[in-house]
């Protein structure tokens, strides 16, 4: 599976956009960008996934590059629990018994 | 809406104990998975499981560890002789690679705590 590049960390005022950015330059065409999030201790929970076209569901948008080798995860109004740690991760079928998480980025939504 | 459970949600165990942690995943799932997290670090991955048998395995899964499903239901992880360095959450996980596209169902984790 590509490796993906993520910040550190970020911060977000509540109520704005928050957006994530991951970079998997090595990604090959067949492997998916999945997000996940982890909030506090809890178990990571999945946010969306894509292969080229952007996605959007009722958590997210997914925007990835016409060359795929990044994308963005855009949370539209950050709220104060969407404080969490985000993992991007690449996976193709063949990976798909073993999903690697990486440091991700940690972001800080404040009021 | 279906969910990942675990079961306990916290165990305390001496060192050199045996430990099972269970997990009931979602029911039409057919891909198991451990994972676990020491304390302010990273997920780390431990097994894969389907079809009764292990898929995958990283270099953490050692002979220490043994994965199991009873029955149709229950997904175990079995800790012998546990070592201080085996302190972590545990979390369970299932997806369906058949009719869904492979993102993985977390269940809330159960915390191993050795003394």
């Amino acid at each position: 599976d590509a490796k993906t590049t993520q910040p550190t960390s970020m911060d977000c005022a509540e109520g704005r956009a928050a957006n994530l950015p991951c970079n998997h330059s090595t990604i090959s065409g067949n492997e998916y960008v999945y997000w996940y999030r982890q909030i506090h201790s809890q178990g990571p929970q999945y946010i969306i996934h894509g292969l080229k076209n952007n996605e959007t569901n009722e958590m997210a948008s997914l925007i990835i590059t016409e060359d795929r080798k990044s994308s963005t995860l855009i949370l539209p109004h950050a709220t104060l629990r969407d404080t969490a740690v985000y993992y991007c991760i690449a996976l193709g079928w063949y990976g798909g018994f073993k999903t690697i998480f990486g440091a991700g980025t940690r972001l800080f939504v404040k009021a | 809406e279906p969910e990942v459970t675990q079961t306990p949600s916290h165990q305390v165990t001496q060192m050199g104990q045996e430990v099972i942690l269970r997990c009931v995943p979602i029911s039409n799932h057919l891909y198991f998975y451990w994972y676990r997290q020491i304390l302010g670090q990273k997920v780390e991955f431990l097994v894969s499981f389907y079809n009764n048998e292990i898929s995958e395995k990283s270099e953490i899964f050692d002979d220490q560890f043994s994965v199991e499903r009873p029955d149709g239901s229950n997904f175990t992880l079995k800790i012998r002789s546990t070592k201080l360095e085996d302190s972590a959450m545990y979390f369970c996980a299932s997806s369906d690679w058949v009719a869904g596209t492979g993102e993985l169902f977390f269940g809330e984790g159960s915390r191993l705590t050795v003394l």
